[in-house]
């Protein structure tokens, strides 16, 4: 257990809705980190949190997007969601805001739209 | 544009049977090379983190090196509890790349 926790655990859904996958980082971290893993596309860096500020952007698309809330828990909202947009959505924490920092990922979040 | 290409895609080893995962990289200035094992429908564990050529760094059976230009992962002795998929990731400035993955298979 990374000490990260992401909930819904599942999400499935239909193309045009909007949903929102949470993300609780481990005690003291104070980095939150989004990724996308599909089939085809592996791993994706999607954006990055340090203590609530938006640090580091990825591959995010603009119907995405992300915050940090002052207890440092951070929501991915996806809106308009597409068929190609189904995969696993992971969170991961580090202690700083270095991206060379060790960081711990969450189980994910598999989100399914039909 | 960051590239990095892991081979093979695939590796059935038979238990005892050691061998090595290559990850090499295209990147415009290389801050830090992660590896990490990520089991079915779970997310990545952290393994090593190799910042300069000529690093080397050990974890039980797993031994990382890096050169300029690639990295690798080597498995000695396997056993079956170390089936899972190794990812290796490149940071240059603040993305962070991940390559497709090797996934091992030990047979017992």
């Amino acid at each position: 257990d990374s000490g990260v926790t992401q909930t819904p655990k599942h999400l499935i859904t239909a193309t045009g809705q909007r949903v929102t996958l949470r993300c609780s980082p481990r005690s003291g971290d104070l980095s939150v980190y989004w990724y996308q893993q599909s089939l085809d596309q592996g791993l994706q860096f999607l954006i990055q949190y340090y203590n609530g500020e938006e640090r580091a952007k990825g591959n995010i698309l603009e119907r995405f997007s992300a915050q940090q809330f002052p207890d440092l828990h951070s929501e991915l909202n996806l809106s308009s969601l597409e068929l190609g947009d189904s995969a696993l959505y992971f969170c991961a924490s580090s202690e700083s805001g270095r991206q060379g920092d060790e960081q711990f990922f969450g189980p994910g979040t598999r989100l399914t739209v039909l | 544009e960051d590239q990095v290409t892991q081979s093979p895609e695939a590796l059935r080893l038979q238990e005892g049977e050691s061998s090595s995962l290559n990850c090499s990289y295209t990147v415009s200035g290389l801050r830090g090379l992660f590896w990490y094992r990520q089991d079915p429908g779970k997310g990545p564990e952290f393994l090593f983190t190799l910042y300069s050529a000529g690093e080397e760094k050990e974890k039980e059976r797993l031994k990382a090196t890096l050169t300029k230009k690639e990295s690798f992962l080597h498995i000695t002795a396997p056993k079956p509890e170390d089936s899972a998929t190794y990812l290796c990731a490149v940071l240059s400035d603040y993305k962070l790349s991940f390559g497709a993955g090797t996934t091992v298979t030990v047979r017992a």
